[in-house]
């Protein structure tokens, strides 16, 4: 399979803690990007962190990228009731757009 | 989510029956992209068009046809589905079809086969 691996599949902490996802991929990116889910609905974009960047910000947001292990993260800071949703890593590679999506982890945020 | 919407958004079908679902893109994007996501399995990319061209078919089979009249609007009809074809059904867009442009998505297809 293609498909990268995310760790944890589910990870459950109360409001107000920090919040890190691993995903593990297997191809050759020229990028690396991280979306989140609401319980049945679309994809919403979060970040996309390049190849050649080691680290990348957006408000609570942090993603870490390591080439030479394959791995990215994606830690929330000061999480919230409402970042309650599954999250996912996709690899972006080539010039068609094709996005290989990771198998995601489910964040559960108690208030 | 009203940059991209998808109609229906539930649908239940027989095995036989013949039906088509909607996406269209209010973006002004090029490209578009048909995504399936079955229950416990990752998002699996079916189809995508770039400036109305289909440029990747990920092993679809063909009881599942895409259609892409323009830029703005893509269908994908539906024909003798199989009960495993049940999933939630994604349509998504991005200004041109590499991978370093955003997708924007739509909220779904619900689609159940009896």
């Amino acid at each position: 399979s293609q498909q990268g691996e995310e760790d944890p599949q589910a990870l459950s902490i109360q409001e107000g803690e920090n919040a890190t996802m691993n995903c593990s991929y297997k191809t050759s990116i020229n990028n690396l990007q991280w979306y989140r889910q609401n319980s049945g609905r679309g994809l919403v974009h979060l970040i996309l962190i390049r190849s050649n960047e080691r680290e990348k910000h957006s408000g609570r947001l942090r993603v870490t990228l390591d080439t030479s292990k394959k791995s990215s993260s994606l830690l929330i800071t000061a999480s919230r009731a409402a970042d309650t949703a599954s999250y996912f890593c996709a690899e972006g590679s080539g010039n068609t757009g094709k996005l290989i999506f990771g198998q995601g982890t489910t964040l559960q945020v108690k208030p | 989510e009203t940059g991209v919407t998808q109609t229906p958004r539930h649908l239940v079908m027989g095995m036989t029956n013949k039906k088509s679902l909607k996406c269209e893109q209010h973006l002004g994007h090029n490209a578009m992209y048909w995504y399936k996501q079955s229950a416990k399995k990752p998002l699996e990319l079916m189809f995508v068009y770039n400036f109305k061209e289909q440029t990747e078919n990920n092993s679809v089979p063909s009881r599942f046809s895409p259609e892409c009249p323009n830029s703005s609007h893509l269908f994908l009809h539906l024909h003798t589905l199989q009960p495993e074809d049940s999933a939630l059904y994604l349509c998504a867009s991005s200004q041109v079809a590499v991978s370093t442009d955003t997708q924007y998505f739509g909220p779904g297809t619900r689609l159940t086969v009896l």
